[in-house]
């Protein structure tokens, strides 16, 4: 079975400075990976996914990752952060499914992004 | 904009008491999933379909929780008996390679 690791639980940074979020993942063979936004009461929306190609992705609100399969991490980073990226951020991984598509995600147990002003 | 609706937004009911959750896809996608979310264990899956015909229910507690997708726009998972132990945000999504999600069930037992 895959597992996630996001290694901090929760991440203090000051508006307007670079963060960047660890996650690394268990699996040695080809995976999907993906980070997922959650702000409150609310659902997870989609930032960014690596499914091929290029190791650096590019996603919404001015995030990337780097998918780094010998250290099999895949950081998330964004150089300027607002008030408004508070929010729980998800590391995800699934397999790939032999008849195209993925299968279910594993999840990471979250980074509570802080945005100090 | 497509969405992936869910019904009810939230439920509260007592123990022993049957409950249905309803998951309407995006139009189009052939995998749907459905995850439970809680404090204590974070996001698990629970089950998904694929072009309606259930892959993996390894996730989900065989004796009180199903999972059915009577057609290609409805998901349903029931839990009967409830226990307060099943409190928690249901989410489902759909999708392909990436899953979009719905905005969930808070599910209340009592």
């Amino acid at each position: 079975a895959q597992s996630v690791t996001q290694l901090d639980s929760q991440v203090p940074v000051f508006e307007e400075a670079p963060v960047e979020l660890r996650c690394n993942y268990s699996s040695s063979v080809s995976v999907y990976l993906f980070w997922y936004v959650q702000y409150p009461n609310q659902g997870l929306q989609l930032l960014l996914k690596y499914l091929s190609g290029s190791t650096l992705v590019k996603g919404i609100n001015g995030f990337e990752a780097e998918f780094n399969k010998s250290q099999t991490s895949f950081h998330l980073r964004k150089p300027s952060v607002h008030i408004s990226d508070t929010a729980e951020y998800f590391c995800a991984v699934s397999d790939p499914y032999s008849g195209g598509g993925a299968d279910g995600l594993t999840f990471g147990k979250g980074t509570h992004l802080i945005i100090q002003p | 904009d497509a969405r992936v609706t869910q019904t009810p937004r939230d439920k509260v009911t007592e123990m022993g008491q049957e409950v249905t959750m309803r998951c309407q896809p995006i139009l189009g996608h052939n995998t749907v999933f459905w995850y439970r979310q809680t404090m204590m264990q974070g996001l698990e899956l629970l089950a998904y379909f694929r072009n309606r015909a259930p892959l993996d229910d390894s996730g989900m507690p065989k004796d009180r929780f199903s999972a059915e997708m009577p057609d290609a726009t409805l998901a349903t998972l029931k839990i009967q008996p409830s226990e307060p132990r099943d409190s928690a945000v249901y989410f489902c999504a759909s999708g392909s390679y990436e899953q979009y999600f719905g905005p969930g069930t808070r599910l209340t037992v009592t």
